[in-house]
């Protein structure tokens, strides 16, 4: 079974500029998360997706982070723009149903602002 | 509200000496908790849940943890360190009304020397 898929794998910007992740989730799950990992910290929810409807997004940053999951499968995951404590790694998790099934983790992005 | 506290950021342990990672929780609910490894550049990784039925948990790798109500902890063990088992592992607590609100702790660090 493929596991969650992310790209790109790194990404350097400059501060103001603009960025886009992708994240592709295991077959067949229903519901996709997007976290963020700032260095030293554990992972935070940023957006929680159940098939193309947004579940939580109270912790997301809306004034310059965007996110959708057209058709229930993909996601992407937008910053604009761009500031340097969004240095991060941004991680896609999906599971089979909502609630107590377990998350399965992407590779992550690694972001990096200057 | 649900909050995880890994009482030890850093915990270096010998080849082959047993391996201690402290996690105290608070929810409101009754809770699910999970441990998750991450080693470096890779996805995060489930080693163990716990979803109310038994207390002591097995997982992968030769971990397993004990739930214990009255402490509110949720401690991992394992007999005895690999040095493949150097990785940063994450205690992750979410109430069983939720909708897989996953709250990770601060991360412990564990380094294995030989």
């Amino acid at each position: 079974e493929a596991g969650v898929a992310q790209s790109p794998r790194y990404k350097i910007i400059e501060k103001r500029q603009s960025v886009a992740f992708w994240c592709n989730p295991i077959s067949g799950h229903a519901t996709l998360y997007w976290y963020q990992q700032i260095l030293g910290q554990g992972p935070k929810l940023l957006i929680q997706f159940q098939n193309n409807g947004v579940v939580d997004d109270s912790q997301l940053p809306k004034d310059r982070f965007s996110a959708e999951r057209l058709k229930g499968v993909d996601s992407t995951l937008k910053i604009q723009p761009a500031k340097l404590e969004d240095s991060a790694v941004y991680l896609c998790a999906s599971s089979l149903v909502e609630g107590l099934a377990e998350q399965y983790f992407g590779p992550g992005t690694r972001l990096t602002v200057t | 509200a649900q909050s995880v506290t890994q009482l030890d950021s850093h915990v270096s342990v010998s080849e082959g000496t047993p391996v201690l990672l402290r996690c105290n929780y608070s929810s409101s609910y009754s809770p699910s908790l999970f441990w998750y490894v991450q080693h470096p550049n890779k996805g995060l990784q489930l080693l163990l849940k716990y979803t109310s039925a038994a207390t002591l948990v097995k997982g992968i790798n030769g971990f397993e943890a004990e739930f214990k109500k009255s402490e509110t902890s949720f401690h991992l063990t394992k007999p005895s360190a690999h040095m493949s088992d150097a990785a940063e592992y994450f205690c992750v607590v979410t109430p069983t009304d939720s909708w897989g609100k996953f709250q990770f702790g601060a991360g412990t660090q564990v380094v294995v020397t030989p």
